[in-house]
């Protein structure tokens, strides 16, 4: 079976401030990674994913984050929050055969004026 | 593409009336998943279709629940008869996911439809 688990239901930061949002994943194969975002009373929109091409990956919005397999982690960073940024985080994972994305509960980031 | 359309948005209902949410997925995308967002549970899959056939009803919570795929570019969820428990938000999503191919590919949501049954 395949997990991950945000650390953090809420975090908040200063505008202008680093943005991270914890991801740490369980999987027995080699797993695909993803970060959706959630602006209020909206579906769920990618950032960006990790298919095992690049160890770092680059999303929307200045996000990006990167696949560490020693630490079973794919935390989300973005060097400087905008008010914009102020949303619903989830991680997800799929792989091997699985075709099910399952989801983190969510980290809600609130950025501060 | 306009995306994922799902409809209603808001649906208010009483309590044992049934309740019809409907889903257009991508043009194009071949798998289709229904899942359930609350603040107890976050998000769950209820029921994944590739090809318009179900393959994975293992989420949907009982036989309450009940979906269909009659063609490509529409799919429902039924609830009958409804509970105040069934209050959620209900997310279609679709994904040019192939059952034969490396499973890599993101999901693209809806705006999901808030239902409130009282």
């Amino acid at each position: 079976a395949q997990s991950v688990t945000q650390l953090g239901s809420h975090v908040s930061v200063s505008e202008g401030a680093l943005v991270l949002l914890r991801c740490n994943y369980s999987s027995s194969v080699p797993p695909y990674l993803f970060w959706y975002v959630q602006y209020p009373n909206q579906g769920l929109q990618l950032l960006l994913k990790y298919t095992s091409a690049a160890t770092l990956v680059k999303g929307i919005n200045g996000f990006e984050a990167e696949f560490k397999k020693s630490e079973t982690s794919f935390h989300l960073t973005k060097p400087s929050a905008h008010m914009s940024d102020a949303a619903e985080y989830f991680c997800a994972i799929s792989g091997g055969s699985n075709y099910k994305l399952t989801f983190g509960k969510g980290t809600l980031l609130t950025v501060n004026p | 593409d306009a995306g994922v359309i799902q409809s209603p948005r808001h649906e208010v209902t009483e309590m044992g009336q049934e309740v019809t949410l409907r889903c257009k997925p991508i043009s194009g995308h071949n798998s289709l998943f229904w899942y359930r967002q609350t603040m107890m549970r976050g998000l769950e899959l209820l029921i994944y279709f590739n090809n318009n056939v179900p393959i994975d009803d293992s989420g949907m919570p009982e036989d309450r629940f009940s979906a269909k795929m009659p063609n490509a570019s529409f799919s429902t969820l039924k609830i009958q008869p409804s509970e105040p428990r069934d209050s959620a938000v209900y997310f279609c999503a679709s994904s040019p996911l192939s059952l034969n191919r490396v499973v890599n590919t993101e999901a693209f949501f809806g705006q999901g439809t808030r239902l409130t049954v009282v």
